[in-house]
């Protein structure tokens, strides 16, 4: 069965700071792949997605995550973050062999300090 | 922007008593999803529904469970007999097809004590 790792649980940086957070993933085949946010008290929102084409996929809010299928990885980027984007950020994959099933990671839970 | 739509927020009930969780999901989406997270653990699926039936379910997703789409606009989660380890934060999500990014509701937190 595949499974996503993200490996930064908790990430904390100052408003303007790069951030990069990771996700690999262990599936060998085709895979779509997600990243998905959760404001404090809301519900899962959809960040970005990857299918197929170009691997570096720009998504909302100036975020963008780069697939790098030799390292199955699939890690979330944003140049400046801002005290706004505090929130717990999830990976997701469905796999080509899964249906329509998503696998999630752990989750990162971001603070951005003002 | 279209919402999925989760009530209640929140449920607190009597362990071996029956819950059912209520979505309703965007109008025009085909696919139907559960997902559950347990406090401080990865969110888990638990089935997905399409054309009025099961299309897949995980194996968490056992006897106690059951799901129904009654009357074309909602759709349901029910728990028979609840354990307290039922207890989490369930997620409704529908998508227009079965691979795109889902849409998520805001989840309903079940309390089982």
């Amino acid at each position: 069965a595949q499974s996503v790792s993200q490996h930064n649980h908790h990430v904390i940086l100052s408003e303007a700071a790069s951030l990069e957070l990771g996700c690999n993933y262990s599936y060998g085949g085709t895979v779509n792949l997600f990243w998905y946010v959760q404001y404090p008290g809301q519900h899962l929102q959809l960040l970005l997605k990857y299918f197929s084409g170009d691997p570096l996929v720009k998504g909302i809010k100036g975020f963008e995550a780069e697939f790098i299928k030799s390292k199955f990885s699939f890690n979330l980027r944003k140049p400046s973050v801002q005290w706004s984007d505090t929130a717990e950020y999830f990976c997701a994959v469905n796999a080509g062999n899964a249906g329509n099933m998503l696998t999630f990671g752990g989750g990162t839970r971001l603070m951005v300090k003002p | 922007e279209p919402e999925v739509t989760q009530t209640p927020s929140h449920q607190v009930t009597q362990m071996g008593q029956e819950v059912i969780l209520r979505c309703v999901p965007i109008s025009n989406h085909l696919y139907f999803y559960w997902y559950r997270q347990i406090l401080g653990q990865k969110v888990e699926f638990l089935v997905s529904f399409y054309n009025n039936e099961i299309s897949e379910k995980s194996e968490i997703f056992d006897d106690q469970f059951s799901v129904e789409r009654p009357d074309g606009s909602n759709f349901t989660l029910k728990i028979r007999s609840t354990k307290l380890e039922d207890s989490a934060m369930y997620f409704c999500a529908s998508s227009p097809q079965g691979d795109y990014g889902y849409t998520f509701g805001s989840g309903t937190r079940l309390t089982v004590v």
